[in-house]
């Protein structure tokens, strides 16, 4: 079936380093990839997408690159904020499937 | 509009009662999702619906669970007799048909007791 692995965090960096979150997937089709964020007391967000192979998503200065070599759809932004502590989550829908599934989140720590 | 909204934020209850909650999605949304979080995990599917009709149930909706979206618009999910494994985060999400990617409301926090 399909799977989504993250990488376990938290992940904590000071404001302004550069952020990775990796992302692999298992698929059966060919899934469109996500990735939602969740703010403490919020509901989930979706933050970027791509829909096949080389898409790049962004958003608010986040990037994701679907590469279908590696099964990979890693998460970055050049210069994190406290603003952006949060729960991350990577996400697919396979082909002709409605349902998400999901990692487990990686939760990231910004400090000042 | 107001996004997603779900009903209650937060319910309490004692082992073996019965409890609903209730989603309004967003109103031009045709499709309407429901999904379990517990702690320190991501989001399980359990059913989603186009308009009213009930389209795909994950194995985790056990018979004791039950999702009706009688007119296409709100959707509530029952959960009979509940048990401490129960106790989760449900969230509901809505989208358009043809677009990628939902919107999620808030979700309602079970506890059972």
């Amino acid at each position: 079936g399909d799977s989504v692995t993250q990488m376990e965090g938290p992940v904590t960096l000071s404001e302004e380093a550069f952020l990775t979150i990796n992302c692999t997937y298992t698929a059966t089709g060919y899934p469109s990839l996500f990735w939602y964020v969740q703010y403490p007391g919020e509901g989930l967000q979706l933050l970027l997408k791509a829909t096949k192979a080389d898409d790049k998503g962004s958003n608010k200065g986040f990037e994701a690159t679907y590469r279908k070599e590696t099964t990979s759809f890693h998460l970055e932004k050049g210069s994190v904020q406290v603003s952006d502590s949060a729960v991350y989550f990577c996400a697919l829908s396979d082909t002709g499937r409605r349902a998400l599934t999901f990692g487990s989140g990686t939760r990231l720590q910004v400090q000042p | 509009d107001t996004g997603v909204s779900q009903n209650p934020r937060h319910k309490i209850t004692k082992r073996g009662q019965n409890v609903t909650f209730r989603c309004d999605p967003i109103s031009e949304h045709n499709r309407l999702y429901w999904y379990r979080q517990t702690l320190g995990q991501g989001p399980e599917f359990l059913t989603y619906f186009q308009n009213e009709a009930q389209l795909e149930k994950s194995r985790l909706l056990s018979d004791r669970f039950s999702a009706e979206r009688p007119k296409g618009s709100f959707s509530t999910l029952e959960i009979q007799r509940t048990e401490q494994g129960d106790s989760a985060m449900y969230l509901c999400a809505s989208s358009l048909e043809g677009e990628n990617g939902y919107t999620f409301g808030s979700g309602t926090r079970l506890t059972v007791v």
